[in-house]
């Protein structure tokens, strides 16, 4: 199973950018590496998904260095609305090849 | 559209006692999934589904039992609940939707059920 490392939480102010940083060492080829948001007393919610190089959707980037052993994904101009857990995920189509990390508490303040 | 919905919300059990929670996704999806998340903590997998029919064991199965009779719903089963099985379960889906613009990765979530055990 590939290992996720997230830092445990980070704090950050409304129109800053975050950055939140996935270690993954021993990712294997196959695997795609997907973030997900989760809000108290909800289910987790996708937020972006991707093999290298770089993604991008209406809602955040995703960095994935040449190596795949970390990503890194970012919220462009947070608001207090942004304030939840983050998830980094890697695995592929089978099921038990899917590892949550510990998740980053991300905490917008005014 | 429901997406992926669960029954019951929330359930008090007795040390012993068995229930049976329910998922039912209606995107048609291939994959179906079982996590149990606890206070502060990440979500793990307790068993999955790659097909009506088929179940496999994820990270954390012990005490659990599950079944996938119908594509669209999975269940998990608690034979004799004990407290630490007092969590909150959520059931996830996945599958490539037509036209291949979803990846078996990305999970659709249902609202969860929160179950304790005294």
């Amino acid at each position: 199973l590939a290992k996720t490392t997230q830092p445990i939480s980070m704090d950050s102010y409304e129109g800053q950018e975050v950055n939140i940083t996935c270690s993954h060492n021993n990712i294997a080829t196959n695997d795609y590496i997907t973030w997900y948001q989760q809000f108290p007393s909800q289910g987790p919610r996708f937020i972006i998904q991707g093999y290298k190089t770089k993604v991008t959707n209406e809602v955040a980037s995703l960095f994935i260095p040449a190596d795949r052993k970390s990503s890194t994904l970012s919220l462009p101009r947070v608001s207090l609305s942004d304030t939840a857990v983050y998830y980094c995920l890697v695995g592929g189509p089978a099921g038990n090849k899917l590892t949550f990390g510990g998740g980053t508490r991300v905490l917008v303040k005014p | 559209n429901a997406g992926v919905t669960q029954t019951p919300k929330f359930r008090v059990l007795k040390t012993g006692q068995s229930m049976t929670l329910l998922c039912a996704q209606d995107m048609n999806h291939e994959y179906m999934y079982w996590y149990r998340q606890d206070p502060g903590m990440g979500l793990r997998l307790i068993h999955y589904s790659v097909g009506e029919g088929t179940t496999a064991k994820g990270e954390v199965p012990d005490g659990y039992n599950v079944s996938r009779l119908k594509k669209q719903n999975f269940l998990l089963g608690l034979e004799s609940a004990a407290p630490s099985q007092t969590s909150v379960y959520f059931c996830a889906s996945s599958g490539r939707l037509a036209g291949g613009l979803s990846s078996y990765n990305e999970q659709f979530f249902g609202p969860g059920t929160r179950l304790t055990v005294l």
